[in-house]
């Protein structure tokens, strides 16, 4: 079963405010993701990182950013949150080297910027 | 410009009947597919997929067909049951673009609602 685990579950904050979504994995995955959804809309890729100290921007453009300095954790971190940051981010894991690969995902931070 | 598109955004059906998603693809590059559920305020979860060198792959319940030439495939849940409404997604992957460039490319979704 997978065990990624994302925190805060949900966040309301000011405009301005620094905030970091924490995402951790306890399976030894290389690779992380996250992905940013709307509500009717698919799922966007806006970072990923296949190991330690590395990190590529994704599909999305996003002021986020993101740090791979343990295997198990992939934070993201957006210096000035502002009401077109809200959305629900979802953070994911696989294994490196495997061609069909399926991504887990953790359950997601809701953020609501006012 | 999407490369993965589920047209229907909803889908109701009664309790015990069949519920066929549908999703259709672009990229002839794509040989990889997957179906993810997911309820609201809580990450998608892992279906079933399907790789190009099968049409049918079946788990339980769920069955995915793959039509490659019409590039299309579809998510047949038989019986329904009331706890299968949730928003079903619809992904895809291009392995041969190598492992390095893995991706998957998701559709908008599609919400069932399954009626008792």
């Amino acid at each position: 079963e997978a065990d990624i685990y994302q925190t805060p579950r949900y966040l309301v904050i000011g405009t301005g405010k620094k905030i970091t979504l924490e995402c951790s994995q306890t399976m030894g995955h290389d690779k992380m993701y996250w992905y940013q959804q709307d509500p009717g809309m698919e799922l966007h890729l806006i970072h990923y990182s296949y190991g330690v100290n590395s990190t590529e921007k994704g599909d999305l453009s996003s002021e986020s950013t993101v740090s791979r300095i343990r295997t198990e954790h992939f934070p993201l971190t957006l210096e000035s949150a502002r009401p077109s940051h809200t959305s629900q981010y979802l953070c994911a894991s696989s294994e490196l080297g495997t061609t069909n690969e399926k991504l887990f995902f953790g359950s997601g931070t809701q953020l609501s910027v006012l | 410009d999407q490369q993965v598109k589920q047209n229907s955004p909803s889908l109701s059906v009664q309790e015990g009947r069949i519920s066929i998603l549908n999703c259709d693809y672009t990229n002839s590059m794509f040989d990889y597919f997957l179906w993810y559920k997911k309820y609201p305020a809580e990450g998608p979860t892992f279906l079933i997929s399907i790789s190009s060198i099968k049409d049918k792959n079946e788990d339980g319940r769920f069955t995915v067909f793959l039509n490659k030439s019409a590039k299309h495939l579809s998510l047949h849940i038989v019986p329904s049951q009331p706890g299968d409404s949730a928003v079903y997604f619809c992904a895809a992957s291009a392995s041969r673009s190598g492992g390095s460039n893995y991706k998957l490319t998701f559709g908008k979704g599609t919400l069932l609602t399954v009626n008792p």
